[in-house]
């Protein structure tokens, strides 16, 4: 079965770096998504990726967050200049929209410290 | 602002009973919903989902109930079982433009105990 990819599955960074965070969505979807969970709290949404612009972001996707399908396969988010609340679980998610229905998928995460 | 929550935040059953886990949402516009299981350090799973349009749907083992007039869901668990223990999220999939974003509520813990 099909499946959301996502590496690394940990990373670790000094508050002020970059990190890049890698998506592999299902082959054949056509929409993609990041929703990022702090521990303990619930999932959020950040932004949504389709025809190779965002749709949509929510109020965490500020300026130092940015998404790029740079290939046919991959979707990555960018954080330019991390800080210590952006620690968190992210999550790809990738959905094909048909029947008036999104089922979005999500992949199994990367978990994202930020020292 | 809108927002979708749980009742409970968690739940405890004997393996072999029926579970039952309820969400409440505010957005009478949504018009998708969907549960998720997600289980420890893992991403959240699809288990089930409800259009508007419809009051119940089953999968195997497992029955969305959708009532509008109260904004209310349930996922009901038949013959719960050892690997049904996780996190379950109600999430409700909101029209923005072309975007359709999810929102996912606070989550419930199920335990199922031997």
């Amino acid at each position: 079965e099909p499946e959301v990819t996502q590496t690394p599955s940990h990373q670790v960074t000094q508050m002020g770096q970059e990190v890049i965070l890698r998506c592999v969505p299902i082959s054949n979807h056509l929409y993609f998504y990041w929703y990022r969970q702090i521990l303990g709290q619930k999932v959020e949404f950040l932004v949504s990726f389709y025809n190779n612009e965002i749709s949509e972001k929510s109020e965490i996707f500020d300026d130092q967050f940015s998404v790029e399908r740079p290939d046919g396969s991959n979707f990555t988010l960018k954080i330019r200049s991390t800080k210590l609340e952006d620690s968190a679980m992210y999550f790809c998610a990738s959905s094909l929209w048909e029947g008036g229905t999104d089922t979005q998928y999500f992949g199994p995460g990367t978990r994202l410290t930020v020292l | 602002g809108e927002s979708v929550g749980l009742h409970l935040p968690t739940l405890s059953v004997q393996e072999g009973d029926n579970s039952i886990i309820n969400c409440a949402y505010s957005n009478s516009a949504s018009d998708y919903f969907i549960w998720y299981k997600q289980e420890s350090g893992k991403g959240p799973q699809f288990i089930i989902d409800i259009r508007s349009n419809m009051d119940k749907r089953q999968g195997q083992r497992v029955t969305v109930l959708l009532n509008k007039t109260v904004k209310h869901l349930s996922l009901q668990i038949a013959a719960t079982q050892p690997g049904d223990s996780a996190v379950y999220f109600c999430a409700e999939n909101t029209i923005s433009g072309s975007a359709r974003q999810l929102t996912f509520g606070s989550g419930t813990q199920l335990t199922v105990l031997p």
